[in-house]
């Protein structure tokens, strides 16, 4: 199977612009998750999406927000870009079951430089 | 709330020296129980997990973990660390409920 992929991987954005990430996940998998990865805040949690809804949601500013199609592939959106937003953005994916015991599988990211 | 800690944000060891990364969470439930490795530049990668059954979870690359109930520990070990070993590495739980917790994660750095 295909691992997890993201695109682009790398990206150079000005502040105050928009930003829209995507992924794909591994076939079979309905659930995807978003985290942040930065040196000083470690990763962070964005949120988590399943069939096509916000199922989890990390403590993060409106500007950060998501979806999910109906292929399972997701995209995140960062509008009003800050310097702060530079990050590496990790997107796993995992198969479903609430309570179950699936690890997620992580994409390699998407480095975002904001300048 | 769920919370994990890693002991130490830095691990130095010898090469051909046991490893050891400690882990603890916080749960009054015993979770589900990841490590996992993380690269320069790369996603992370699942190491080993933790369910249910035996406590002795064995991973890839000579990697195991012991899950201590009684101490809310998960501890990564090798015994004997290699050059490829520098990087990464978080320790994660998962509840019932789907959320995902990490830690902040140990540089582990092997000195030849």
């Amino acid at each position: 199977k295909a691992g997890v992929t993201q695109t682009p991987r790398y990206l150079i954005k000005t502040r105050g612009q928009q930003v829209t990430l995507s992924c794909s996940p591994i076939s079979g998998h309905r659930s995807v998750s978003w985290y942040q990865q930065t040196p000083g805040q470690g990763l962070q949690f964005l949120f988590e999406y399943f069939s096509e809804t916000q199922r989890n949601k990390g403590n993060f500013p409106g500007r950060f927000s998501g979806r999910q199609f109906s292929n399972s592939r997701s995209e995140m959106n960062v509008s009003t870009l800050e310097l702060g937003d530079s990050a590496l953005y990790l997107c796993a994916s995992s198969m479903t079951g609430t309570g179950s015991s699936y690890e997620q599988y992580f994409g390699p990211g998407t480095r975002l430089t904001v300048t | 709330a769920q919370s994990v800690t890693q002991l130490g944000s830095h691990v130095s060891v010898s090469e051909g020296a046991l490893v050891l990364l400690r882990c603890n969470y916080s749960s009054s439930v015993p979770p589900y129980l990841f490590w996992y490795v993380q690269y320069p530049n790369q996603g992370l990668q699942l190491l080993l997990k933790y369910t249910t059954g035996a406590t002795l979870v064995k991973g890839i690359n000579g990697f195991e973990a012991e899950f201590k109930k009684s101490e809310t520990s998960f501890h990564l070990t090798k015994p004997s660390a290699h050059m490829s070993d520098a990087a990464e590495y978080f320790c994660a739980v998962r509840t019932r409920r789907n959320q995902f917790y990490f830690g902040t994660g140990t540089s582990l750095t092997v000195i030849p």
